[in-house]
Formats: structure tokens, sequence, C-alpha cells
């Protein structure tokens, strides 16, 4: 299957700590992969992507790397702010047009 | 920078009711999806269009219909509403191929009654 494996929420944590938000996907073909992140009461907005292996997106501080032996494409943040609260996406596509699959996203909560 | 519109923003209904959620996307993409958000569910693909012309299931169809109207509409119709179908409802739209991002509208928070 093409499915998108990701770690339960909530995650609270103080600012400045270091987070991490694992995802695994199966490993059916060549997917890319993204991390969306969803603010309270907007759409999905693109975080990063990779495309293939070993690739490593990053913007706004976030970090993925694209991990073909353990299937994953885990999120890293070496210093959360309160303004990254939010809910986090992990997704993949497979080709051409098809549709990206989503994991079930993780809710994080910063506090000052 | 409107990128991809969704209106009405909030609607309520009444069980049996019909309803069109509209879809506008300006970035002159190929392909747009429609999704529902629930708590703990993610988000599920309800439909998509991979072109101007077509159209196909996603993960939960039943209970709706879409049009691809033109290349930038993409509209998702329920014809009966049911309690069920209390959602928040995406639309999206990618240029196509597998490194193409997707962008979002805002949403619509549709509650059946």
């Amino acid at each position: 299957g093409n499915s998108v494996t990701q770690m339960e929420g909530p995650v609270t944590l103080s600012e400045e700590a270091f987070l991490t938000i694992n995802c695994t996907y199966t490993a059916t073909g060549y997917p890319s992969l993204f991390w969306y992140v969803q603010y309270p009461g907007e759409g999905l907005q693109l975080l990063l992507k990779a495309t293939k292996a070993d690739d490593k997106g990053s913007n706004k501080g976030f970090e993925a790397t694209y991990r073909k032996e353990t299937t994953s494409f885990h999120l890293e943040k070496g210093s959360v702010q309160v303004s990254d609260s939010a809910v986090y996406f992990c997704a993949r596509t497979f080709s051409g047009n098809t549709p990206l699959v989503f994991g079930k996203g993780t809710r994080l909560s910063v506090i000052a | 920078n409107a990128g991809v519109t969704q209106t009405p923003k909030f609607q309520v209904l009444k069980t049996g009711q019909s309803m069109t959620l509209q879809c506008a996307q300006d970035m002159n993409h190929n392909s747009m999806y429609w999704y529902r958000q629930d708590p703990g569910m993610g988000l599920r693909l309800i439909y998509y269009s991979a072109s101007e012309g077509t159209t196909d299931k996603g993960e939960v169809p039943n209970g709706y219909n879409v049009s691809r109207l033109n290349k930038r509409e993409f509209s998702l119709r329920l014809e009966s509403a049911a309690p069920s179908q209390t959602s928040v409802y995406f639309c999206a739209s990618s240029g196509g191929g597998s490194n193409q991002p997707q962008h979002f509208g805002d949403g619509t928070r549709l509650s059946i009654l």
C-alpha cells in the first residue's frame, strides 16, 4: 500500500526545546515526501519536501531527511518557538498526478 | 496571491438538504482534489481530478459528487446531507508530477444538523 504513519500527539514542548516528529512510509515505489503545517483555522501549507533518497528538505528551521533504508522522513527543529504551535502532517505521493496520502497529523503545542 | 479559493467558509445544513462547495484556483494547475478532515482521522481524499474533463474516486466518495467545470474550478456536491458529513472540507490543486506539492484552500466548515 501507500500509507504514511506518524507519531501520535499531542506533543507539548517548552520554548527552545528540540523537536522530533516521527514519520514512516510504506516502501512501495519511489515516493516524494512532504511535511505540511496547519495553523489554527487555516488550510495546510507546504513546509518542506524531499524527492529522492538522502535528500534533506529544510525551511523555517525545520529539517527532514529522506531515509530509504529506514523508510522514514522525521521532522526536526533544534529550538521551537511558541509560533510553531500547529498540526504537522507527513505525506507521500507516488507518481504522476496521484494524490498525496497523508498521515493523521501530530498536534504540537509550544509553551513559553 | 489568491491561490486556491473556497466558498463558503462556513455552512450549516439540515439533514437531507443539498449543497455545493465551490473551489477555484488561479495557478493554472492541472490537478485538483477534495479532502475532508475529521478529528483523529487526518485528511481523507473524497474525489480528485487529474486533469480537466476527468474525475476519480478517492478513499471516501460515498454521498458526494464532483464536477470539474473547467481548468480553474472543481466543485463538490452533497445531494442529501447527513450528519456524518459534518467536517472541514479542503480543496487543493497541484501542477502534476510526483515532486509537485499540493496547494490548499482555507477550508469550508460544514455542520449538518
